[in-house]
């Protein structure tokens, strides 16, 4: 079945960059999606990018795309220390009726 | 209500009991799904509800785990003879559509369910 990998944590300083990392195995996923979950928070939409594309940019938040290696990557720049959350990356099923996600990176940033 | 909501927010059980989870979706969504979320781990597709379509259950552990869902809107969650390994947060989202087309899943706050 599908299996979605990501590093497990991330540290960084305010005011560096981060990048947060994923892996997939089955790449039928139409979109690939970075969800949030700040603590005692439920989990919120970040942000996600169409397959055929390589690059999205959203304000701070730019999505990276590599079909081929099947990797996707989220950076966060100029990273605060109200990023301090957990990511998790999604790529729907083969049915698409529903999304499988990693184990999420949790994302420390120090003052 | 603005978004989805869950009840109740926690539950504590002794093994063996059954509990029952509710999620009320986002008016008008269609499609209704319920994740389950153990410490320290991704979230796990447990089944799927879309309109009147016949549901997928796959993602469902064991048969102690049911799901109904009246029309398109309130979903229970069931669990019976509940055991240890059953300790988690439940998760209930929602969606206009299916999230192959791009459909944007909410997602309510959880039930954090602790099987003594």
């Amino acid at each position: 079945g599908e299996d979605v990998e990501q590093s497990l944590f991330l540290s960084v300083r305010e005011g560096d960059s981060s990048v947060i990392n994923c892996t997939y195995t089955d790449s039928s996923s139409t979109y690939l999606y970075w969800y949030k979950q700040e603590p005692g928070a439920g989990l919120q939409l970040l942000t996600y990018i169409f397959s055929n594309m390589d690059m999205k940019q959203d304000q701070r938040l730019t999505v990276l795309l590599n079909k081929k290696d099947k990797h996707l990557s989220l950076r966060i720049a100029d990273t605060q220390t109200g990023d301090s959350a957990i990511y998790f990356c999604a790529v729907s099923n083969q049915a698409g009726t529903a999304l499988i996600f990693g184990k999420g990176t949790t994302l420390s940033v120090s003052s | 209500g603005a978004g989805v909501s869950q009840s109740p927010s926690n539950k504590v059980t002794e093994k063996g009991k059954d509990v029952e989870l509710r999620c009320d979706p986002i008016s008008g969504h269609t499609a209704l799904y319920w994740y389950r979320q153990r410490l320290g781990q991704g979230l796990e597709f447990l089944i799927y509800f879309q309109g009147n379509s016949a549901p997928d259950k796959s993602g469902l552990p064991s048969d102690r785990f049911s799901a109904e869902r009246t029309g398109e809107s309130v979903s229970t969650l069931t669990i019976q003879r509940t055991q240890q390994e059953d300790s988690a947060v439940y998760l209930c989202a929602s969606s206009l559509g299916q999230v192959s087309v791009g459909e944007t899943q909410y997602f309510g706050p959880g039930t954090r369910l602790l099987v003594l």
